[in-house]
Formats: structure tokens, sequence, C-alpha cells
């Protein structure tokens, strides 16, 4: 079954860091672009990082670029998110998707249930 | 960016309704749109891609068109199981999102 799990969330103060992680599992993980998306509460989705399927490009949301890092870990099927310098407008919903291929390229063919991540002092 | 506006953020409708939902970008996009599905606690569903075409899997009631800056998604004959919210979404250059329709029991 293929699968996306995150995890990582909780309640952090302002100008802390703190790594989300999602587990892939049912499909060939070293074989496709992933992406990190966030949704405030109340607010629509907000796609806010990718990363190749060889590690070597990653693109950010210049609402977070130089705050926020993707990487993966291909031996273990994971996706991490490092998130620096918390900020309340950070505290959101966030997902991890994976792009499809071919025809289906630029898409989210796969998503998680997310892990939320609450930024309050 | 492209800013996508779903004017509906709540729409009623029965079981059996043919219902469109609209989403219009604030300039032309080319066919690198995608329809979702999302229901409460769980992960987003991708129904339609490339504008038009279904994903597996999916059911044949869903069907998705439009060009421009105007993209619908049609469910023809509502199921209980459509009650959801549904957001469109483009890649150029990057990927931004409409708000969402709500689509909930008259």
């Amino acid at each position: 079954q293929v699968q996306l799990v995150e995890s990582g969330g909780g309640v952090f103060q302002p100008g802390r860091s703190l790594r989300l992680s999602c587990v892939a599992s049912g499909f060939t993980f070293n074989t496709f672009t992933m992406h990190w998306l966030r949704q405030a509460p109340g607010k629509g989705l907000e796609w806010v990082a990718s990363i190749s399927s060889d590690g070597d490009n990653t693109y950010y949301a210049d609402s977070v670029k130089g705050r926020y890092t993707i990487s993966r870990d291909d031996s273990g099927n994971r996706l991490y998110l490092q998130l620096n310098s918390l900020r309340p407008a950070d505290t959101a919903l966030f997902h991890c998707a994976r792009e499809g291929q071919a025809t289906k390229a630029q898409t989210f063919d796969v998503w998680g249930q997310g892990t939320m991540v609450f930024v309050s002092s | 960016d492209i800013q996508m506006t779903q004017s509906l953020s709540t729409l009623y409708a029965s079981v059996g309704d043919r219902l469109t939902i609209t989403c219009r970008a604030s300039q032309a996009i080319s066919n690198c749109l995608a329809w979702y599905q999302q229901k409460p606690g769980k992960a987003p569903k991708l129904l339609i891609y490339k504008a038009s075409t279904l994903e597996s899997g999916v059911p044949s009631r869903f069907s998705g068109s439009g060009s421009g800056t105007e993209i619908t998604l049609t469910i023809s004959g509502l199921q209980p199981d459509d009650f959801a919210t549904y957001f469109c979404q483009q890649c150029n250059p990057y990927w931004t999102f409409g708000q969402g329709t709500k689509v909930e029991i008259k």
C-alpha cells in the first residue's frame, strides 16, 4: 500500500527549531520528487518546498526561503523538513506529498495526512 | 505568482445532483491543472490532472474541463461519499491552490 506518514509536529515557541519527518512505504522512494506543503488554520494549501529524486535540487517558496530546509534519506525512505526561527505564522498542518511521474508530473498523487505545528509563546 | 480563486467556499447539494465547482486563475494558465478532494482528518486525494484526465480509481462521475483562466470540476450524480472539500491547483511556475469549496448536504 502506497503511504506517507508524517511526524514531528507539536507546540513550539517562537524562535525555536524543529524537524518534521515523513516516512514513505509501498513505492520506490528514491525515484520520486517529493514535496512539503502546509495549510494554516482556515486558509488554503501552500506549497513549501520540493526535492528532486536524486536530492541534488531543492526549491522553496519565497515565504520560507532561508528558514526551511528540505532533505531526504533514501536508505530509510524518509523525507525531512527542518524549520528554523519559528514564527506564529508557521502554525499549520504540514503534509508531505509525492510528485507524480510522466503525465502526472507536477501533480501531487500521494499525500500524507499531515502533522500539525503550533507556534506560540 | 498565479492566484487561484474558488468563488464559492461552500456549496449545498443533494445526493443525485449534478454540480460544478469553478476555479479562476489570475492569468492564463497551461493545462498543468489538478483537482483534489479532502475529507476531515484525511490526506488529500488526487481526482483530476492535466485539467481533464481522471486519476486511476476515481469514479467516472468526476470530470474536469476548462482552459485559459477558468477550469471546472463537475460531479454528475453526487454520491454520499462525495461530501467533502474540493480544491484546484496550478503549477506554473510553482504550485498554487484555490481556497477550496466545501460540498455540504442541502
